[in-house]
């Protein structure tokens, strides 16, 4: 079936530098992928959706100078946060359309800021 | 816009007993409904998905049931095994926007 990589699984940063996170669909192609934030014991809550070519599109109240989202090819999306602050520190997870209305999940990004 | 809403939040059942988790959505357009797994420390993984088109739907000890005109569908588990604990999330659905419900945190004690 279709897989969703994320990467990298966890990263510890410091206060004030950015953190670059990956999403690859393996064997297929996404044009348009999604990025969620999960806070322990909560559910998932989305970010913004990324499309191929052109700009992301992020979900009211988000911050898209903080959270840099790129999708430059057909298998790649990154999300960069910025200037990472201890309340960046967070689960975040990427998913990819692969059916009709169908998403599969990458295995999440585990961001500590110190 | 879409709003979803899961019960319960928590739930312990025995080993061999069912479990039954529900959702109801607010949105008559939505049309997909998806049901997640998440371990801890993980993405969440499909189990089971159903369309509008369907009223039940079933994958060995895994069934999904859908009232359009009350607008709930819920998740059947039985024969639990210890295996099946995890927190799992119900997903309502049109064709660009999804959203979950609050999650299910499932306990299947031996």
């Amino acid at each position: 079936g279709a897989v969703v990589s994320q990467h990298p699984s966890w990263v510890i940063c410091k206060s004030g530098t950015s953190v670059k996170i990956e999403c690859r669909s393996l064997d297929f192609q996404a044009t348009t992928m999604f990025w969620y934030r999960q806070f322990p014991k909560q559910s998932l809550m989305l970010m913004a959706t990324s499309n191929e070519g052109s700009k992301a599109t992020y979900e009211q109240g988000v911050e898209k100078d903080k959270f840099l989202i790129n999708h430059a090819s057909l298998t790649l999306s990154t999300l960069t946060v910025t200037s990472a602050h201890p309340e960046d520190s967070s689960f975040y997870i990427c998913s990819a359309r692969t059916g009709a209305n169908v998403l599969t999940f990458g295995a999440g990004s585990r961001l500590t800021v110190l | 816009g879409e709003n979803v809403e899961q019960h319960p939040s928590t739930l312990s059942v025995q080993e061999g007993d069912s479990a039954v988790i529900k959702c109801t959505y607010s949105d008559s357009a939505s049309n997909y409904f998806p049901w997640y797994k998440q371990e801890l420390g993980k993405g969440p993984q499909l189990i089971i998905d159903i369309r509008s088109n369907v009223g039940e739907k079933k994958d060995q000890r895994i069934a999904v049931t859908l009232n359009k005109t009350a607008k709930h569908f819920s998740l059947h588990i039985t024969e639990t095994q210890p295996e099946d604990s995890a927190v799992y999330f119900c997903a309502a659905s049109q064709v660009n926007d999804m959203r979950f419900g609050a999650g299910t945190r499932l306990t299947v004690k031996p």
